[in-house]
């Protein structure tokens, strides 16, 4: 069982929906917890980071952890185009301190 | 734009063949991280530089090593090269020596195909 679990997608939604991003995951040492979002040809870039469990709020995103379930969740409120790109969660904790660990990343369309 | 700088965007090399990736990091970075993307593997860490040093060791293979030079940009240094390391690379880095909640910049990424 790979650490990180991300449905890769693809994910279609019209413009102004409310998109829904999971990943789940083994590692119960994990204790914080990334989205990443990654545009075509670039470079990952950090959207929201929470510790341990609970929501963070910023704008039209909220991620959500929910450690008991090892299960957390991304969410995108009045979708627009340019949320188009490849959402990747990220862990860390434990004994892997310096190391992120990804899941394969969800790739979201937003079509106008 | 992250501030992490990676050279070159492209890279097209035969198996058997070595080759270099660079990256600068961000000013006054002191941690370099270098990852492989692959569609079946996803993003792995590879390594992780801080001030000079290696600091952690991921899913890097023997035939690749990196480096971080006294101005802190670092050099990922791929050789024996085979069609299966066809991928993106990525550099990142980050203020500190990659603490917990430390946050990574990643820079754009070299393509390499190797045929």
């Amino acid at each position: 069982q790979k650490e990180v679990e991300q449905d890769p997608g693809p994910l279609s939604v019209p413009e102004g929906a409310i998109v829904s991003l999971n990943c789940t995951y083994s590692n119960s040492a994990f204790q914080y917890f990334m989205w990443y979002r990654q545009y075509s040809r670039k470079g990952p870039e950090l959207l929201m980071y929470t510790y341990s469990s609970g929501n963070k709020e910023d704008g039209r995103f909220t991620a959500q952890v929910d450690k008991s379930s090892k299960y957390i969740s991304l969410f995108i409120r009045d979708s627009q185009p340019s949320d188009s790109a490849t959402y990747l969660c990220a862990m860390e904790g434990g004994g892997s301190n310096y190391k992120l660990t990804f899941g394969k990343g969800t790739l979201l369309t937003v079509n106008p | 734009d992250s501030g992490v700088t990676q050279t070159p965007k492209h890279l097209i090399t035969a198996t058997g063949q070595r080759v270099t990736l660079r990256c600068s990091p961000r000013s006054g970075d002191l941690s370099v991280y270098w990852y492989q993307q692959s569609l079946d593997q996803g993003l792995q860490f590879l390594i992780q530089y801080y001030n000079g040093e290696e600091r952690a060791k991921g899913n890097i293979l023997e035939r690749f090593s990196a480096q971080q030079f006294p101005d802190l940009h670092s050099e990922l240094n791929l050789s024996s090269l085979e069609l299966g390391d066809s991928a993106l690379y990525f550099c990142a880095s980050s203020g500190g020596a990659g603490h917990l909640g430390e946050t990574q910049y990643f820079g754009p990424g070299t393509r390499l195909l190797v045929l």
